[in-house]
């Protein structure tokens, strides 16, 4: 059964920087498929932000790509997103997700509530 | 930039048929993907490529794309589908596209 789980600071400064991690299990990361995050602010709707291959091939979401950065650490089995200059428009619940061939997120983490606040 | 239009709320009395739409240009050249959202949970697939269902998923739902509208069908609908439900595409310019997302409520 795929596994992924976020993990990160819940609280990040304004114009600091958030970094989260998705660790998978049950699957290799390196074998196929995308693997993607996904932000749901309070209230609102589901926001893609991005989606990368373990070969490196990235997408960003138009409005994210001057700010987002997704990387991964095939020996952890783990992702990583880091989105710089964060504003309080960045107050989200992040979800990682597993993107698959059939162009749909068929897995998902429990989500993680990152609240930019002072 | 590409988007998709659902409408904000959706009633439907027990045992009736809900219809959630999800509107885009051109949306039936692409495919669809439907996720019910309880609240406090993460989103599941209810649907993917447009009219399949993933193992596990009732078969009260169901699914159609054509033209610029693409449609969720839920017959019989039971309590335990209120929900909100997002529609979700992939287009080339704006790569993984979802739309704003649609409470049902079952009266």
């Amino acid at each position: 059964q795929v596994q992924l789980q976020e993990s990160g600071p819940g609280l990040v400064k304004p114009s600091e920087t958030l970094s989260l991690t998705c660790t998978v299990s049950g699957y290799s990361i390196s074998s196929d498929f995308y693997w993607g995050w996904i932000r749901q602010p309070p209230g609102k709707g589901l926001e893609w932000i991005g989606s990368r291959y373990h070969s490196g091939t990235t997408y960003y979401h138009p409005s994210l790509k001057s700010r987002a950065t997704m990387s991964i650490d095939a020996a952890k089995n783990q992702f990583s997103l880091r989105l710089t200059s964060v504003t309080a428009a960045d107050t989200a619940v992040y979800f990682c997700a597993r993107y698959s061939t059939s162009f749909v997120f068929d897995y998902w983490g429990q989500g993680i509530l990152v609240t930019v606040s002072s | 930039s590409y988007e998709l239009t659902q409408p904000p709320s959706v009633s439907v009395s027990p045992g009736q048929t809900a219809s959630i739409t999800c509107s885009g240009d051109k949306l039936g050249d692409k495919y669809a993907s439907w996720y019910q959202q309880r609240p406090g949970q993460s989103p599941v697939v209810v649907l993917y490529q447009d009219i399949t269902r993933p193992s596990g998923i009732p078969e009260r739902f169901s699914g159609s794309n054509s033209g610029n509208t693409a449609t969720l069908t839920i017959s019989g609908t039971q309590a335990m589908d209120e929900a909100d439900y997002y529609c979700q595409a992939w287009d080339s310019s704006t790569y993984v596209v979802f739309g704003g997302g649609t409470k049902l409520t079952v009266l």
